[in-house]
Parts: C-alpha cells; structure tokens; sequence
C-alpha cells in the first residue's frame, strides 16, 4: 500500500498563478479531504468528497478555491489566483468506507506564493 | 458548536519520563470518536491512537494511552517511557459520528509542541 500519495511536494510560484495541487487516495478508501495547515489558523478543513462527491465545502476559503475528484482515485484542489496568503501546506487524506481509525494523511504540498 | 482545546503550546519531559498532554472537546453529539496525531519536524501527519465515545475502556497502542473521561470531556494522551523520537507536535482531533456508511469531517485542537531532553 503506497499510502495517499500527494504532488507536489513543493511549489512555490508567483502571485496571481494558477496552482493545481494533485492528491491519490488510499485504494478502497472512499472518502477525501483536503486540509491546509498554516502557523496562523492551525489544521482547516477546506473540502471533503464521499464516494466522489463533494460533501461539505464550507471550508473553502474563497471563490479562488476549487475542487474536483473525478474518479475514486484522483483528486486536485486548484488556486486561480493565487495569492501570498494562500501560502500553506496542503494535506490530503483519505479514510475507508468501514471503521473508524482515523483518516491516512498524504505527506503534505507546501506551497508558497510570491 | 464543536471545538478542541489543547492549552499546552509546549511541553519539554526528560527523556524516559512519562507526559501527560492536554485535551478536552465540546460537543454535544451523544456519539464521537476522538484521535490522536503526531506531526514529526518532517511535516507528515502520523495517526497514534483513537478513543470511541462508547467504548469503556481507555484506548491503548504501545507506548500510548488515550485517558479519556467522558464527563469531563477529556481525552489526554499519556505517553510513557518517553523517547528522544517523541518530539514533535501532538494534535487532538474529534469527529462525529456519522454511521459506518458516511464521512463527517475531523476537527483538530491548535497542537501540543513536545521536546524530549536527553
């Protein structure tokens, strides 16, 4: 099992770009979430997809902000534009259908927007 | 509304003594479930353990060990025999329940930076 598997790792880019951030899920699991962590405002929940559906999107923070998970094993979160404060590390992860073990983070993307 | 409160910013323990670190939650779901996660300096969010709201006995995993009081609404985690490897940031997280078949989100407390002294 190759565990949730995120890229990229890093990204730094320029303010106004777009940033697509791209996230694989644990086979089997069929829930997704996108977290961002910064020093400021901790661990946020921005998205999270049940069987690839977008569940509670209450979390994302602007317009700028979208996500997609076309298949059970695909997922992207997209910044259009980007902005210095979005400048964060992302966190994916997935949680299977049964049980209740917590959910499987992805190493993380840390962004940076200049 | 549903809130984590970890009040220790930091910790320092001496190594191979044991550490008690803080949680406590607000809900008012009859059914919950609450989790511990270590964040290494690598960055990488690690899952350590996980307490039921229903289940009556305190929830172990090795050297970790989740003491939970319901009606305090307390869920510390007691780490024993600490380790130089135990320094990182330690987060509290909560997630209500919502059946086997469907995905409720998991908030987490503000995190606990624990250093282990040699």
């Amino acid at each position: 099992d190759a565990g949730v598997i995120q890229s990229p790792r890093h990204e730094v880019t320029e303010m106004g770009q777009e940033v697509t951030l791209r996230c694989k899920p644990i086979s089997g699991h069929n829930s997704l979430f996108w977290y961002r962590q910064t020093m400021m405002r901790g661990l946020e929940l921005l998205i999270y997809f049940n069987n690839n559906v977008p569940i509670d999107d209450s979390g994302m923070p602007e317009d700028r902000f979208s996500a997609k998970m076309p298949n059970a094993s695909f997922s992207t979160l997209k910044i259009q534009p980007s902005e210095p404060r979005d400048s964060a590390v992302y966190f994916c992860a997935s949680r299977a259908p049964t049980g209740d073990y917590g959910y499987t983070f992805g190493s993380g993307t840390r962004l940076t927007v200049v | 509304a549903q809130k984590i409160t970890q009040t220790q910013p930091g910790m320092f323990v001496q190594e191979k003594e044991a550490v008690t670190l803080d949680c406590t939650y607000d809900t008012s779901d009859q059914s919950y479930g609450l989790f511990w996660y270590k964040q290494p300096s690598s960055g990488e969010m690690i899952f350590l353990i996980y307490q039921g709201s229903y289940d009556e006995q305190n929830a172990t995993e090795g050297r970790y060990s989740l003491n939970f009081q319901k009606a305090r609404k307390s869920a510390n985690l007691v780490i024993s025999a600490s380790q130089l490897g135990d320094s990182a940031m330690y987060f509290c997280a909560m997630r209500p329940w919502g059946g086997y078949s469907s995905a409720s989100k998991i908030i987490f407390g503000s995190g606990t930076r624990l250093s282990i002294r040699p």
